[in-house]
């Protein structure tokens, strides 16, 4: 069955750094997704995109972050100054052009010190 | 504005026993809905969803939901839990109209099995 890929699983980073989660959703799917959960709270939306543009983002969702496309395969999560308040799980998910097809990546931890 | 809630934040059941967990959202167009289940540190795994048709939905694990329009609620339930069942619960509902599948989740119910 095909799989929603996120990388890394695991990313600790210092306080004011950079980081880049990447996913690679489902070969024919049309829409991506980035969520968010900070520990032990709920899973929270951060940003959709469809025809390479951001379709709609949270409050959360500020100037640090960004979200590409770069080669029609990955998709990828940009953060370009950490703080310590983004250490959270961050989910992609896919879907084909209909809500039943949806598949989240198993998520990468990002701990930020 | 759209909301998803589960009432019960956490549940302690025996395992054998019966288990149903509550969700309830608020949104006004044909709701689609999903329970999800997560285990410490890992990722959202699918139990079932609901679009449309019969309202009494199969899912994974021996779980399965019911969808009551009347009271926006989409009910999780299992006959009888195992001690594997221990795990936070997640109801969701895509937003379909301005928002276009965009996930809302509740804030989750824990589940402890007892021996």
């Amino acid at each position: 069955e095909p799989e929603v890929t996120q990388t890394p699983s695991h990313q600790v980073t210092q306080m004011g750094q950079e980081v880049i989660l990447r996913c690679v959703p489902i070969s024919n799917h049309l829409y991506f997704y980035w969520y968010r959960q900070i520990l032990g709270q709920k899973v929270e939306f951060l940003v959709s995109f469809y025809n390479n543009e951001i379709s709609e983002k949270s409050e959360i969702f500020d100037d640090q972050f960004s979200v590409e496309r770069p080669d029609g395969s990955n998709f990828t999560l940009k953060i370009r100054s950490t703080k310590l308040e983004d250490s959270a799980m961050y989910f992609c998910a896919s879907i084909p052009g209909h809500i039943g097809g949806y598949t989240f990546g198993s998520g990468t931890r990002l701990t930020v010190v | 504005a759209q909301s998803v809630t589960q009432p019960d934040i956490h549940i302690t059941v025996s395992e054998g026993a019966s288990l149903e967990l509550r969700c309830n959202y608020s949104y006004g167009a044909t709701p689609y809905l999903f329970w999800y289940v997560q285990s410490p540190g890992q990722g959202l795994q699918l139990l079932l969803k609901y679009f449309s048709g019969d309202t009494l939905v199969q899912g994974i694990k021996g779980f399965e939901a019911e969808f009551k329009r009347s009271q926006s609620s989409f009910n999780l339930r299992k006959p009888s839990v195992h001690w594997s069942d221990a795990a936070e619960y997640f109801c969701a509902v895509a937003l379909t109209t301005d928002s276009w599948g965009k996930l809302q989740f509740g804030a989750g119910t824990q589940v402890v099995v007892t021996p």
